[in-house]
């Protein structure tokens, strides 16, 4: 049950795409397609942005996208915007009913 | 409207015990597995514990497992974490969090509750 990797920080300026990388193992990201992606505003609950990898539910804007190759997953923001600066984190069904997240991203917009 | 409202926080010394209640309204509560989420000061999110609908299965972190019982009352539309044995590094904002009916991510979080484990 170790915490998926993801880079500590990422920036953009506004209109710019980021992208933001979420590293496992065959045992959860590459096993599995559900991959999640949640936002956070500080002291605030998370948010699912992206699920089952690619996915977005409703009422997330489209500038968000979600993939995966082998055992690590990305999110990326296009068209960036000053109210996307938050923590991001990944999680990833593990088997056997567990979950795992990574580590978190704090997306700054310039 | 999902309504997830932890309590039960709150400063506990090392070695105790505590436990953290999630009120739910808004959704047939027993459809639906519930999870702990955990997130110490200023760190990441870490998956702690799901239970399922009737509450006959239960999984654990490695790091809570033995500590930690998760369970709830689907009378009362409340889910539960019992936790004892409290260390200093169980210190963090404990949110519930609702799975999806037909998948694997969380679609609805409580606003969190706080537990500082410190003598």
């Amino acid at each position: 049950q170790s915490a998926l990797t993801q880079p500590r920080s990422v920036s953009g300026s506004p209109g710019q795409s980021v992208a933001i990388s979420c590293t496992g193992t065959s045992s959860d990201v590459g096993g599995y397609n559900y991959v999640s992606w949640y936002q956070q505003d500080p002291g605030k609950a998370p948010k699912v942005v992206i699920f089952d990898v690619s996915k977005r539910p409703s009422g997330v804007p489209d500038r968000f996208s979600g993939s995966k190759s082998g055992n690590t997953a990305s999110l990326t923001i296009s068209g960036l915007q000053a109210e996307d600066e938050a923590d991001y984190y990944c999680c990833s069904y593990a088997g056997s009913n567990t979950w795992v997240f990574g580590g978190g991203t704090k997306l700054t917009v310039l | 409207e999902v309504q997830l409202v932890e309590s039960g926080g709150g400063l506990v010394q090392p070695g105790g015990s505590l436990r953290l209640s999630c009120a739910a309204s808004g959704l047939t509560f027993s459809k639906y597995w519930m999870h702990w989420v955990r997130q110490a000061p200023g760190k990441g999110l870490v998956w702690v514990s799901r239970i399922d609908g009737d509450g006959g299965s239960t999984t654990y972190a490695d790091s809570v497992k033995g500590r930690f019982t998760i369970s709830r009352d689907n009378a009362k539309n409340t889910l539960y974490l019992q936790v004892n044995s409290l260390r200093a590094e169980d210190t963090a904002v404990y949110y519930c969090a609702k799975q999806v009916g037909s998948g694997y991510f969380f679609d609805h979080w409580g606003q969190g509750a706080l537990v500082t484990v410190s003598s």
